[in-house]
């Protein structure tokens, strides 16, 4: 079965400090990982996802298979990236996609 | 940019009683999915819907629950006869194919009293 763990409900950072979300899989086979975004009072958005190993917002992700983990990283925060992230597997050959609790990301200025 | 519509924003029904939501994905998407996240948890997956059939469909979707696409622009969920834990915020995704990622509605806020 799948299993998505996000540990950290609630991180706060300063402006300009690194921020790390974790996320931690369980899945037998190979994953596709999401990372999505809710700002307030909007709808949930997709933020990256790993197979296209892009920079969104400054934000990146890499998989690492060994650990089963897609951190989302980010080198300075900006106020403007408070929200909540959720992060996301899809099983092999499903559409479906199993999310973590989320993190609620507080940047303080 | 294309967004899915979800209506109503907000629905109170009574229990036992019927309701239907309603989304209107991305035109050109062809894959379709309710969540639902009930307060304080996580998303979780109900169905999902390719070519006018159910592809997917999770334990919480139940003999309780149906889809429809009525007609080209459409996707209803409807709960039979809902009961107090179905409380919950529904959101309605589409994509175009299964490596996209979703878009997603803003969600219909679903209170049983």
């Amino acid at each position: 079965a799948q299993r998505v763990t996000q540990p950290e409900k609630l991180l706060s950072v300063f402006k300009g400090a690194p921020v790390e979300l974790k996320c931690n899989y369980s899945y037998s086979g190979s994953p596709e990982l999401f990372w999505y975004v809710q700002y307030s009072r909007q709808r949930l958005q997709l933020l990256l996802r790993h197979i296209s190993r892009e920079s969104i917002k400054g934000f990146t992700a890499d998989l690492n298979k060994g650990e089963t983990s897609f951190h989302l990283k980010k080198p300075f925060a900006q106020e403007e990236d408070s929200a909540m992230y959720y992060c996301a597997l899809q099983a092999t050959g499903a559409n479906n996609l199993f999310f973590g609790t989320g993190t609620r990301l507080t940047v303080i200025p | 940019e294309p967004e899915v519509t979800q209506t109503p924003s907000h629905q109170v029904t009574q229990m036992g009683q019927e309701v239907i939501l309603r989304c209107v994905p991305i035109s050109n998407h062809l894959y379709f999915y309710w969540y639902r996240q009930i307060l304080g948890q996580k998303v979780e997956f109900l169905v999902s819907f390719y070519n006018n059939e159910i592809s997917e469909k999770s334990e919480i979707f139940d003999d309780q629950f149906s889809v429809e696409r009525p007609d080209g622009s459409n996707f209803t969920l409807k709960i039979r006869s809902t009961k107090l834990e179905d409380s919950a915020m529904y959101f309605c995704a589409s994509n175009l194919d299964r490596a996209s990622g979703y878009t997603f509605g803003s969600g219909t806020r679903l209170t049983v009293v």
